[in-house]
């Protein structure tokens, strides 16, 4: 059981958007910067926002974060098919002292 | 260009202590803000951090682990470890190092390859 909760999976069509949501509580993502990872099969997760909205050097601007109240959403436009991969939320919780993540999100483009 | 690179056993028995240890490639573990955590995944589900150390030594652990975790450095080796006790078959998992504080820290912008450990007699 993560201490943030995301949708199991998600798909679209390529060439569309898609959102992935992420729930937490006002002791993480109510509180705290959000990051978004993406990981492809078998490899490890990259960095594709951090600080909620910000993207590291290299990541294009097809990926977005946001943030409202405890929810925290990664944005992915113009959907290619070498976009589908798991993607996961993470953050600091401030009553855990601890890094957590959500659970991730299968994104499929259909 | 700083890499990271795990190393340690594939298999650890049961009730035995799990060690890996993580090399940084490319830069010194001692220079910047740094912070140098563990993150394991096992097969097929999501995401857990372990904990993670400072530069300057002092460190953060994932409650729910505490008890059984130890992460140290080795800035001679340019090194970082994990030690955990008293393991079971639900520590089985690929064990990630990572680094956080280039741009946030807790937003971790480096990762290694991550090494498979599994706990079985």
């Amino acid at each position: 059981q993560s201490v943030l909760t995301q949708p199991p999976s998600v798909s679209a069509a390529p060439g569309q958007k898609v959102t992935i949501s992420c729930s937490g509580s006002s002791s993480n993502i109510g509180t705290n910067y959000v990051s978004w990872y993406q990981q492809l099969p078998g490899t490890a997760p990259k960095l594709l926002i951090y600080d909620t909205n910000e993207r590291p050097s290299g990541i294009p601007d097809r990926f977005s974060g946001s943030k409202s109240g405890t929810s925290a959403t990664l944005g992915i436009a113009g959907l290619q098919t070498g976009d589908e991969a798991d993607y996961y939320c993470g953050t600091w919780d401030s009553s855990l002292s601890g890094v957590v993540f959500g659970g991730g999100t299968k994104l499929t483009v259909l | 260009q700083v890499q990271l690179q795990e190393s340690g056993p594939g298999l650890v028995k049961p009730s035995q202590t799990l060690s890996l240890t993580c090399t940084v490639s490319g830069g010194s573990i001692r220079s910047g803000n740094y912070y140098w955590s563990w993150i394991r995944q096992p097969a097929g589900k999501g995401l857990e951090w372990i904990g993670r150390i400072f530069t300057s030594g002092s460190t953060n652990y994932n409650p729910s682990l505490k008890s059984r975790v130890t992460i140290s450095v080795d800035t001679s080796k340019n090194q970082f470890s994990l030690k955990l006790s008293s393991v079971t078959a639900a520590d089985t998992a690929v064990y990630y190092c990572a680094r956080g504080g280039y741009y946030d820290p807790n937003a971790f912008d480096i990762w290694g390859q991550g090494t498979m450990v599994t706990v079985s007699s």
